[in-house]
């Protein structure tokens, strides 16, 4: 079983670029949800999707984009990176968001900006 | 908006038992009392979760309390590899997000 998918593991940007963070689950779940974690914290919500066609922001959206044409994939664009941006990247789906349902976790996307 | 507390860091000894306790005041009545745990360099894990009764799979045990102001994650006897970072996360609101605060780091010595 593959899970969830995080392409690329590591990559590093310079300032101003953009980039995709590719994520992708083959569960069949309608929740997916990016986090970003910085050193010594806990993770912190960015975006996230009930469903294909729906996204909406979390705690942390400024300088990022999603889409969810599929219910398979999440991606996750830096529009012109910022090295505060520098941060460990988790994409995670469940089967649905409206109940208690075990979340599932990539295994996360270093991206350092300089 | 329900909190968790935890504390930073604890230490336990190899093949002993371990308790991690989480305080939720403030926890409703429909909010899950879900355990993540996150080894480094890894994403997280789900560990167990409970909403009333105390709760056993084959990772831990979730007891919680009769108030259900407070529960405590048991691992039955610790190895290395359950060193690492535990998260108690209430589903604060029915069909909201997951919020991470900064966990318990467990640090298993041999």
């Amino acid at each position: 079983n593959a899970g969830v998918t995080q392409t690329p593991k590591f990559q590093v940007l310079k300032t101003g670029q953009s980039m995709t963070l590719q994520c992708a689950q083959d569960m069949n779940h309608e929740y997916m949800s990016w986090y970003r974690q910085d050193p010594g914290m806990g993770l912190r919500l960015i975006h996230y999707s009930v469903g294909a066609g729906i996204t909406d922001q979390g705690e942390v959206p400024n300088g990022y984009n999603v889409s969810r044409s599929t219910t398979e994939d999440f991606p996750l664009r830096l529009l012109s990176a910022a090295p505060s941006q520098t941060s460990v990247y988790f994409c995670a789906s469940s089967y649905s968001v409206w109940d208690g349902n075990t979340i599932y976790f990539g295994e996360g996307s270093w991206l350092t900006v300089v | 908006d329900a909190k968790t507390t935890q504390p930073n860091s604890m230490e336990s000894n190899e093949e002993e038992p371990v308790h991690l306790p989480c305080n939720h005041s403030t926890i409703s009545g429909t909010d899950y009392i879900h355990w993540y745990r996150q080894l480094p360099s890894q994403g997280p894990e789900y560990v167990i979760h409970g909403l009333t009764s105390n709760v056993n799979n084959r990772m831990a045990s979730l007891a919680i309390a009769e108030d259900r102001k407070s529960s405590t994650l048991i691992l039955h006897r610790a190895t290395l590899r359950d060193a690492a970072v535990y998260y108690c996360i209430l589903r604060y609101n029915y069909g909201q997000n997951f919020v991470f605060g900064p966990g318990t780091r467990l640090s298993v010595l041999p």
